[in-house]
C-alpha cells in the first residue's frame, strides 16, 4: 500500500479559510467512504478531526469539515486560529489494512 | 474517562525482540478493535496492526514481513505488539488507538522504541 498523498505544507492567516488535499486510488479513497483525518500537535499523540469523510466527533470545532470527491479527500478549515497550527493526516480504509497520508504541516502566519 | 497507555518501548539491538503492551480504562477491549501505528522520527504515521474486538481477526502492514504480531488478554484489558528481528528503521513512537468500526477515535501517549547497537 503506497502512502496517499498530501501536500507537505500550507499556510494561512487568522481568520482565512483553506484547504488539505488527500489524494489516493481507487483501492481506498476512491472505493470507500471511510476517510478519517488526525491533527497532531508537536510532541502529542495525534487526535481524530473527522471520520467517514465528513462526520466530526463530539468537541471538534465545527470550523472543520470534510469532503471526498473520486479519489481525493480534503479537510476544510473555516477561520483559521493560531490554535490549528499542527500536523495533519488523512487516513483511509483500504479493505482490511489503512494507509495513511504523508502529512501537511499547517503554520498559521 | 476512556484511556489508553501503551508501555514496554524502550531500547533494544539490531536483532532483538521487544514487546509492547496496551492497557485500557474507560471501556473493554472485548467491545472494540484495537490499532497498533507508529511515527519514526520526524516522520509521519504509519498503520502496522489491527486485532478485532472478538479477538479472531488480525491484520499487518506487509512491510512488517511477518515480524511483528499483534495478541491480547482480555482478563488484563491488554493488548500487545510482539516484535521480532528488530531494524534501526523500527526506530519510533509506537501508539495504540481504540477502533471505532473504521477510524481511530483514542490514542494513546505512545511509547518510544529505539533499535541500535
Amino acid at each position: 500500500q503506497s502512502a496517499l498523498t498530501q501536500p507537505a505544507s500550507v499556510s494561512g492567516s487568522p481568520g482565512q479559510s483553506i484547504t488539505i488535499s488527500c489524494t489516493g486510488t481507487n483501492n481506498d479513497i476512491g472505493n470507500y467512504n471511510l476517510v478519517s483525518w488526525y491533527q497532531q500537535h508537536p510532541g502529542k499523540a495525534p487526535k481524530l478531526m473527522i471520520y467517514e469523510v465528513t462526520k466530526r466527533p463530539s468537541g471538534v470545532s465545527n470550523r472543520f469539515s470534510g469532503s471526498k470527491s473520486g479519489n481525493t479527500a480534503s479537510l476544510i478549515f473555516s477561520g483559521l486560529q493560531a490554535e490549528d497550527e499542527a500536523d495533519y493526516y488523512c487516513c483511509s480504509y483500504a479493505g482490511g489494512s489503512w494507509v495513511f497520508g504523508g502529512g501537511t504541516k499547517l503554520t498559521v502566519l | 474517562e476512556v484511556q489508553v497507555v501503551e508501555s514496554g518501548g524502550g531500547l533494544v539491538q539490531p536483532g532483538g525482540s521487544l514487546r509492547l503492551s496496551c492497557a485500557a480504562s474507560g471501556f473493554s477491549f472485548r467491545s472494540y478493535d484495537v490499532t497498533w501505528v507508529r511515527q519514526a522520527p520526524g516522520k509521519g504515521l504509519e498503520w502496522l496492526s489491527f486485532l478485532s474486538k472478538n479477538g479472531v481477526y488480525t491484520n499487518y502492514a506487509d512491510s512488517l514481513k511477518g515480524r511483528f504480531t499483534i495478541s491480547r488478554d482480555t482478563a488484563q484489558n491488554s493488548v500487545y505488539l510482539q516484535m521480532n528481528s528488530l531494524r534501526a528503521e523500527d526506530t519510533a513512537i509506537y501508539y495504540c488507538a481504540r477502533t471505532q468500526w473504521y477510524y481511530f477515535d483514542y490514542w494513546g501517549p505512545g511509547t518510544l522504541v529505539t533499535v541500535s547497537s
